[in-house]
């Protein structure tokens, strides 16, 4: 089955720093043609879109919550996605998922297919 | 920013029933020049990620089956189950991609009656 692998995640006390990765090498796609992305749901909460990056990792995009605490970045090479969080935030306290977006690879006008099995990460003192 | 209105919250429906939900969005997704709908439509199964159904509004995933349907156009929008099964048992929900930041509705669960 073709999907995203999730790692990384976990608990952490406010004001420290996470990173999230996202494994796509059993997808068969070439992963420069398209948009990746994170998205976000709070526990028994909706899904809220926090970042994407454009195929070649030149665009970035934020959520204004996240503006400026998380970076988002990819390798290609390793067909893996990255999401560095830091000043991390109770309010950040979600399953963060993964997923491909399908898309123009440069812009931010994404719907997602396939999506990773999530992680969760719980900010708490 | 878009945002995305969703109704009802929940919805209770009998085996065999019609299941309707209803997506608003602030402001017109649709692109005038190619005539398209920005809008998606996914299904979420507990603790399960969410399952893309449609995109463009209307246009139905491979192996989405054929009991739903995707409509609307402009601010209006909605996802209609013709026969509701037992294992369309989900929380569903919009997401536009006309404008960032990407918005979703807050989502509409669909249980059996």
């Amino acid at each position: 089955e073709e999907r995203l692998v999730q790692s990384g995640g976990g608990r952490i006390h406010p004001g420290g720093s996470l990173r999230l990765s996202c494994d796509a090498s059993g997808l068969g796609i070439t992963l420069r043609q398209y948009v990746l992305a994170w998205v976000r749901q709070a526990p028994g909460k909706g899904l809220e879109w926090v970042s994407s990056i454009s195929g070649t990792g030149s665009q970035t995009y934020y959520a204004d919550s996240v503006k400026g605490r998380f970076a988002v970045s990819r390798d290609n090479s390793k067909k893996t996605l990255y999401l560095q969080m830091s000043t991390l935030r109770v309010e950040d306290t979600a399953v963060y998922y993964c997923a491909i977006g399908l898309g123009d690879s440069t812009t931010v006008n994404d719907w997602f297919d396939p999506w990773g099995q999530g992680t969760l990460v719980i900010v708490s003192s | 920013d878009i945002v995305m209105t969703q109704s009802p919250d929940s919805l209770a429906v009998s085996l065999g029933e019609r299941a309707t939900i209803n997506c608003k969005s602030s402001q017109s997704i649709l692109y005038s020049p190619n005539n398209k709908n920005f809008l998606a439509w996914y299904q979420q199964k507990p603790g399960q990620p969410p399952m893309l159904l449609f995109s463009w509004a209307s246009t139905r995933e491979s192996g989405v089956p054929d009991r739903f349907t995707g409509s609307g156009s402009g601010t209006d929008f909605t996802l209609t189950i013709s026969s509701l099964q037992a294992e369309d048992v989900a929380v569903y929900y919009c997401q536009q991609y006309y404008s960032s930041p990407l918005t979703f509705g807050g989502g509409t669960k669909v249980e059996i009656k």
